[in-house]
């Protein structure tokens, strides 16, 4: 099976300075991933994806990820953190031909103003 | 274009009570996803249904769930005689068709349904 894995339970950042969140991936084949956010009592909001082509991947409200295929990292990034991006973080990769996700157990990311 | 719709949004029962969850699809999406995150702890997938079909449901416990997509409605997640571990959110996602019938590969969440058995 696919599995992805977070390292960090808390990632604390002052606003203004640069945010990365982690993720290591275990994959045969080629891989999927995902990050998706969640804001306290709501659903995941997706953020971006690699599939294939450049290793830098841009997606929504300014974050960004690098994919390593030496290092089989995927981990997540944003220039200059926002207190708003205070969430939890999901990394994702679709496990199986069915398209069905596994999730890392989360990062709780806090933005210090 | 209204996202994925759950309700309700919160469900208490007893112990052995029925769960009800249902998963209203983004339009235009005929692939639907069940996912389970207990406290602390990620997303585990449950099932993936496309209309009137179970297409995977390994993530399934083996009893008292059981899951539906009907060709008219909204995709209902049951939980017979519920117990205390079943206190969970329970996440709805959708995606889009592909040619070929697969779902594509980005899965958009509902806000989820937060069970709570007493």
């Amino acid at each position: 099976a696919q599995s992805v894995a977070q390292p960090e339970d808390q990632v604390n950042v002052a606003e203004g300075n640069p945010l990365t969140v982690k993720c290591t991936y275990s994959v045969s084949g080629n891989p999927y991933l995902f990050w998706y956010v969640q804001y306290p009592n709501r659903g995941l909001q997706f953020l971006l994806k690699y599939i294939t082509g450049d290793n830098l991947v841009k997606g929504s409200y300014g974050f960004e990820a690098e994919f390593n295929k030496s290092q089989t990292s995927f981990h997540l990034k944003k220039p200059s953190a926002l207190v708003s991006d205070s969430a939890l973080y999901f990394c994702a990769v679709r496990d199986g031909g069915n398209n069905r996700l596994a999730f890392g157990k989360g990062n709780q990311v806090v933005v210090i103003p | 274009n209204a996202g994925v719709m759950q309700n309700p949004r919160h469900l208490v029962r007893r112990r052995g009570q029925e769960a009800r969850l249902r998963c209203s699809p983004m339009k235009g999406h005929s692939h639907v996803y069940w996912y389970r995150q207990l406290p602390e702890e990620g997303l585990k997938f449950m099932v993936y249904l496309q209309k009137e079909n179970i297409i995977d449901e390994s993530g399934m416990p083996k009893e008292r769930f059981s899951a539906e997509f009907p060709k008219e409605g909204p995709s209902i997640l049951r939980i017979q005689q519920v117990v205390r571990g079943d206190s969970a959110a329970y996440f709805c996602a959708s995606s889009p068709p592909r040619a070929g019938g697969r779902g594509t590969d980005t899965q958009y969440f509902g806000p989820g349904t937060r069970l709570t058995v007493l």
